[in-house]
């Protein structure tokens, strides 16, 4: 089974703060993603990567930055935490499987920023 | 408007209801089809996918794809308690590329004992 794992599932931090989310994937999958989910906006696309140090810009990459320096490890940086960043942030990873491309999610991390 | 639609619900059905849940989309250059589970406080979760036209099959769940309507459906046969989630549909293709997907706003379903 695929696993995708993020480093925590709650965090809380204050206004200013650098926060690092790690994303880790055991499957040797070359694309990573990270998403963000609010209520009524659904899922929403922040920046991906295809392999290791690439990355491409998503639909909302304003105020991120993400690091891939390992195939397995996709990291999301919040440069300067604001509280519209409070949201839960979704880590997934993806290989083709000869029919389509699977895309598999981690647990999550809410992320509350005071 | 949306490259996706989805009806937020909640939708409401007794024990072993059939339940349909569906989603429209603009974009007729998408060609996977992919839909997710995903329960309060989770990671969405796979529970299948489709490649273009038809219809497929697994277990209680059957996907459907409509791409002269820009409709796709899942089916839900015999539904349970434990099916009472948010069901996100997924999809991509086009200029937007095969591996990256764009995500419905999810339909909130409870079955009721």
């Amino acid at each position: 089974d695929v696993k995708v794992t993020q480093s925590s599932r709650y965090l809380v931090k204050r206004t200013g703060e650098k926060v690092f989310l790690e994303c880790v994937q055991d499957m040797d999958h070359e694309n990573m993603f990270w998403y963000r989910q609010d209520p009524g906006l659904g899922l929403r696309l922040i920046y991906f990567s295809y392999d290791v140090k690439m990355k491409e810009k998503g639909d909302i990459p304003e105020g991120y930055s993400v690091s891939r320096e390992k195939k397995e490890r996709f990291s999301l940086i919040l440069e300067s935490a604001s509280t519209n960043q409070t949201s839960m942030y979704l880590c997934a990873s993806s290989a083709w499987t000869g029919e389509a491309y699977e895309q598999y999610f981690g647990p999550g991390t809410r992320l509350t920023v005071t | 408007q949306k490259e996706v639609e989805q009806d937020p619900g909640p939708l409401s059905v007794p024990e072993g209801a059939i339940v349909s849940l569906n989603c429209t989309y603009s974009n007729s250059a998408f060609q996977y089809f992919m839909w997710y589970r995903q329960y309060s406080r989770k990671g969405p979760e796979l529970l299948m996918y489709t490649y273009s036209s038809g219809n497929k099959e697994d277990g209680r769940f059957t996907a459907q794809v409509d791409k002269s309507s820009k409709y796709i459906s899942l089916f839900i046969r015999d539904s349970q308690p434990s099916d009472s989630a948010t069901y996100l549909c997924a999809m991509s293709g086009g200029t937007s590329g095969t591996y990256k997907y764009i995500f419905g706003t999810g339909t909130r379903l409870k079955v009721l004992a």
